[in-house]
């Protein structure tokens, strides 16, 4: 079944502790991004990888860092994380970056407090 | 740079009525639009997509959008609803970034709940 997985899907951690939220996709996609979804302010992109090895910052991108180093997993890595980071968070792929004939595919989500 | 703009942040309708969700983006140049799902605790799911061609298109589930350009909208509708389109909606535009066409921004999203 061709999916994106996130773990973990819930995850409580205290101010400062570092973090990892995983992604990881089975269907061969080029591009993967990360996205968090807050209460009145829809989904914004925080970074996006276009293939192995390549990232670039998405809208909301302080805070966070990302790697590429396979094709299959995109983790979203929080260094230092603060209470305005708790948030809803999705991982997507697709297999076309000029979204012109696929869809991008979005994980179940991880919810993350920060406390 | 582009934005996406749905202005009705709740919408009630009975089981078996009409909906419309509005939808407005702000672009440059001819836009890629979509429209996503969200039901409680899953992802977005692809509802539909407009890139080129025919405005109206349609999805899944019964549901299509017609894309405007002179009003700038991409409004989504659906005939008759059913108690399980109860979810959040999201319009979305594909932007380009760095390296092409593949940064999405999204609306605020529309809660949209179906009463008997």
């Amino acid at each position: 079944e061709a999916q994106v997985t996130q773990n973990p899907r819930y995850l409580i951690t205290v101010t400062g502790k570092k973090l990892t939220v995983t992604c990881s996709q089975n269907m061969n996609h080029e591009y993967m991004s990360w996205y968090r979804q807050d209460p009145g302010l829809g989904l914004r992109q925080i970074y996006y990888s276009m293939n192995v090895e390549v990232t670039d910052k998405g809208d909301v991108p302080e805070g966070y860092k990302v790697s590429r180093k396979e094709k299959r997993n995109f983790p979203l890595i929080l260094e230092s994380p603060s209470p305005n980071q708790t948030s809803l968070y999705f991982c997507a792929s697709s297999s076309n970056p000029g979204f012109g004939a696929t869809e991008a595919f979005f994980g179940q989500g991880t919810r993350l407090t920060v406390v | 740079a582009q934005s996406v703009t749905q202005p009705d942040i709740h919408i009630t309708v009975s089981e078996g009525a009409s909906l419309e969700l509005r939808c407005n983006y702000s672009y440059g140049a001819t836009p890629y639009l979509f429209w996503y799902v969200q039901s409680p605790g899953q992802g977005l799911q692809l509802l539909l997509k407009y890139f080129s061609g025919d405005t109206l298109v349609q999805g899944i589930k019964g549901f299509e959008a017609e894309f405007k350009r002179s009003q700038s909208s991409f409004n989504l509708r659906k005939p008759s609803v059913h108690w399980s389109d109860a979810a959040e909606y999201f319009c979305a535009v594909g932007a380009q970034g760095n390296f092409g066409n593949e940064k999405l921004t999204f609306g605020t999203g529309t809660r949209l709940t179906i009463i008997p």
